[in-house]
């Protein structure tokens, strides 16, 4: 049962344009929720993270938004640069941090130059 | 950042052998383990946890006497693929639990491809 969903595999945008990656979670008990990025044959990096407390993170150029209502949370990316190109996995974890995390399947951005 | 290492990064190995994946913490100490495993397109699967010290903890389906897990040290979590198959290649990734204030971090390492022939 995938707790987590990414329901687009895939996502090409512009560079200097807003990337928009989507994420819907089934578990209300989830309280943190994280973005990694992750290259072919390397293990996903830290991006960004929330916690259910707020509805929105910020770092530069990633912002996360988080609904609980509707159990979906999105990161934005803007502006997307090439380098930017990856897969990006959201999970989440019932446990007030990085901790016992359920992932989605992740979504492979492509930044168009 | 905190820094996990995993070595091999690429095994092949023939049906019916074992094989042994090592993660390490480099500079810091992590009590706590995770193991992964992701098929092509597909999500990250948690397989188990490993806690320096004592048993692994096994997610539903895992068979832990297929999956050996060793947390010897601090610095150290060692998983063996005992007695492989073809289904059993996949990308397996360990990860690192970090505690940061008082939040939890989980540091991954890069992955090991491991194909079974």
């Amino acid at each position: 049962d995938q707790q987590v969903k990414q329901n687009s595999p895939s996502l090409s945008v512009q560079e200097g344009r807003i990337s928009i990656l989507n994420c819907d979670y089934t578990n209300s008990m989830f309280d943190y929720f994280l973005w990694y990025k992750k290259y072919p044959a390397e293990g996903p990096t830290f991006l960004i993270s929330i916690s259910s407390i707020k509805d929105k993170n910020e770092d530069g150029r990633f912002t996360v938004f988080l609904n609980k209502s509707a159990k979906h949370l999105s990161l934005h990316i803007v502006p997307s640069q090439p380098g930017d190109s990856a897969v990006y996995f959201c999970a989440a974890s019932a446990q007030g941090g990085a901790n016992n995390l359920f992932f989605g399947t992740g979504t492979r951005l492509t930044v168009i130059p | 950042g905190a820094v996990v290492s995993q070595h091999p990064s690429r095994v092949i190995c023939k049906s019916g052998t074992s094989v042994k994946i090592e993660c390490r913490s480099l500079d810091f100490q992590a009590t706590t383990m995770f193991w992964y495993r992701q098929f092509p397109k597909q999500s990250l699967m948690l397989m188990a946890t490993s806690n320096e010290g004592s048993k692994a903890t096994y997610e539903q389906g895992v068979e832990k006497d297929k999956f050996l897990i060793n947390h010897a040290s601090l610095t150290l979590s060692t998983l063996t693929v005992t007695s492989a198959h073809p289904e059993d290649s996949s990308f397996y990734i360990c990860s690192a639990l970090v505690t940061s204030g008082g939040f939890y971090e989980q540091y991954f390492g890069p992955g090991t491809r491991l194909t079974v022939t």
